[in-house]
């Protein structure tokens, strides 16, 4: 298994500020993800981040707004850059052990409220 | 592209009965099948992973199982307590065969939320 941890737990934060969202693991992963989970909704990934190279955005989701940094095999973290109310949601990361369980593990998530 | 449904949106029982959630998905080429639970504003506890070969998966009063050709798969709770209020999510993880980028990535349901009254 692994333990997730995720700095801040929530944040109340202005418009056009940016947050940065820590995301650290109690071992070595390959495989890192961000997810959003807006208010009512099911989760939907940001982006996956692979150490040593550059992250992997979906489809409605850009560098610029949500950049992403994966300085080692434990840790990574989620700018959410010139923010509006309408980035006010759980952001969770997760990591995928790839090991025999193939199980992916998710961080508490942290709650943005954007005013 | 993959679509996850649940079903149903939001089920209130009493204490002590047996319930089934619902998950169904649209392509079939998966690696495995994972089901949630989720408290509210918390984050996600992993209850039961089935793989793709696999058919059905057991812990406690949980138990999953899996029709992959069907696309569906199920979540039966026994004896239902008033701690088993919460959001059930069901995901599935595409395989590997699947190519591009997509291995890892889970697509969601919207989500089951239960309540068990005493």
């Amino acid at each position: 298994s692994a333990v997730i941890s995720q700095k801040p737990s929530r944040d109340i934060c202005q418009r056009g500020t940016s947050l940065t969202i820590q995301c650290q693991v109690d071992s070595q992963v390959t495989m890192m993800f961000w997810y959003r989970q807006q208010p009512g909704q099911s989760l939907t990934l940001i982006a996956t981040a692979n150490q040593g190279s550059e992250a992997t955005y979906e489809s409605g989701f850009v560098i610029d707004k949500f950049p992403i940094s994966r300085p080692n095999l434990t840790f990574s973290t989620l700018t959410v850059s010139n923010m509006s109310p309408e980035d006010s949601s759980i952001y969770l990361c997760s990591v995928d052990t790839s090991g025999v369980a193939d199980t992916q593990y998710f961080g508490p998530g942290t709650r943005l409220t954007v005013l | 592209k993959q679509e996850v449904t649940q079903i149903p949106a939001a089920l209130s029982v009493p204490e002590g009965e047996n319930l089934v959630l619902n998950c169904s998905f649209t392509d079939s080429a998966i690696y495995n099948l994972q089901w949630f639970r989720q408290d509210p504003g918390k984050g996600l506890t992993s209850l039961l992973l089935i793989q793709s070969s696999q058919r059905e998966q057991t812990s406690g009063r949980l138990n999953a199982s899996l029709d992959k050709s069907s696309g569906r798969s199920t979540l039966y709770i026994a004896a239902s307590q008033p701690g088993d209020s919460a959001t059930y999510l069901c995901a599935v993880r595409p395989s590997p065969n699947a190519g591009g980028t997509s291995y890892g990535k889970l697509t969601f349901g919207q989500g089951t939320i239960l309540t068990v009254h005493p």
